[in-house]
């Protein structure tokens, strides 16, 4: 049982390149979220996707695009990235509901560097 | 969800209580306050979740004010590797966004 397992773990891009960022969960949980986590700072919701088939935006959505493949995958796209995208990006996972607990399973991050 | 406040930074003796305050005056009746942390950029992990009433486990206890305005996360014994920042976040069941603040960077010292 791998839980949340990200890909790659580090990148750098030139400005305007595009790249996806996989994420994968095999704890058959329904909802998957992208966070990205910018220095000194909280995690900030950029996409999530409730269950299969569904995708909704966070907080920051602008320049990123999603798609959940099926119930273990949802990748987070890059299509032109920018500096202001440098950032490290957290994929997770939430447990269903139990005793009123959601438990969200974090992945290890990607961390991108847009030159 | 409601928005919480908490210090930005703590230091603590290894081996004493640390007491993380968090003010969440906002909260509404059907969120749990939860604590996440995350240690050394990694992804965060759950601590712990509480309603209305003081919960423990094996990592650590939840006090919740009667009115539920604030809460503190008590690391019992703290030790070197509970240097973390530590999040403290209110959401209601079934809620996916998901409000992480800046939380509170925790220094254990020897």
């Amino acid at each position: 049982n791998a839980g949340v397992t990200q890909t790659p773990k580090f990148q750098v891009l030139k400005t305007g390149q595009s790249m996806t960022l996989q994420c994968a969960q095999d704890m058959n949980h329904n909802s998957m979220y992208w966070y990205r986590q910018d220095p000194g700072m909280g995690l900030r919701l950029i996409y999530y996707s409730a269950s299969e088939g569904t995708t909704d935006k966070g907080e920051v959505p602008n320049g990123y695009n999603v798609s959940r493949l099926n119930k273990r995958e949802f990748s987070l796209r890059l299509e032109s990235a920018a500096p202001s995208q440098t950032s490290v990006y957290f994929c997770a996972s939430t447990s269903p509901i139990k005793g009123g607990r959601e438990t969200q399973y974090f992945g290890p991050g990607t961390r991108l560097l847009v030159l | 969800d409601a928005k919480t406040t908490q210090p930005p930074s703590m230091d603590c003796a290894e081996g004493r209580a640390a007491n993380l305050p968090c003010n969440h005056s906002t909260i509404s009746g059907n969120e749990y306050v939860y604590w996440y942390r995350q240690i050394h950029s990694q992804g965060p992990q759950y601590i712990i979740h509480g309603l209305k009433n003081n919960e423990t486990n094996e990592m650590a206890s939840l006090i919740i004010t009667e009115d539920r305005k604030s809460s503190t996360l008590i690391l019992p014994h703290a030790t070197l590797r509970d240097t973390a920042v530590y999040y403290c976040i209110v959401k209601r069941t079934g809620g996916f966004k998901t409000i992480f603040g800046a939380g509170t960077r925790l220094f254990v010292k020897a």
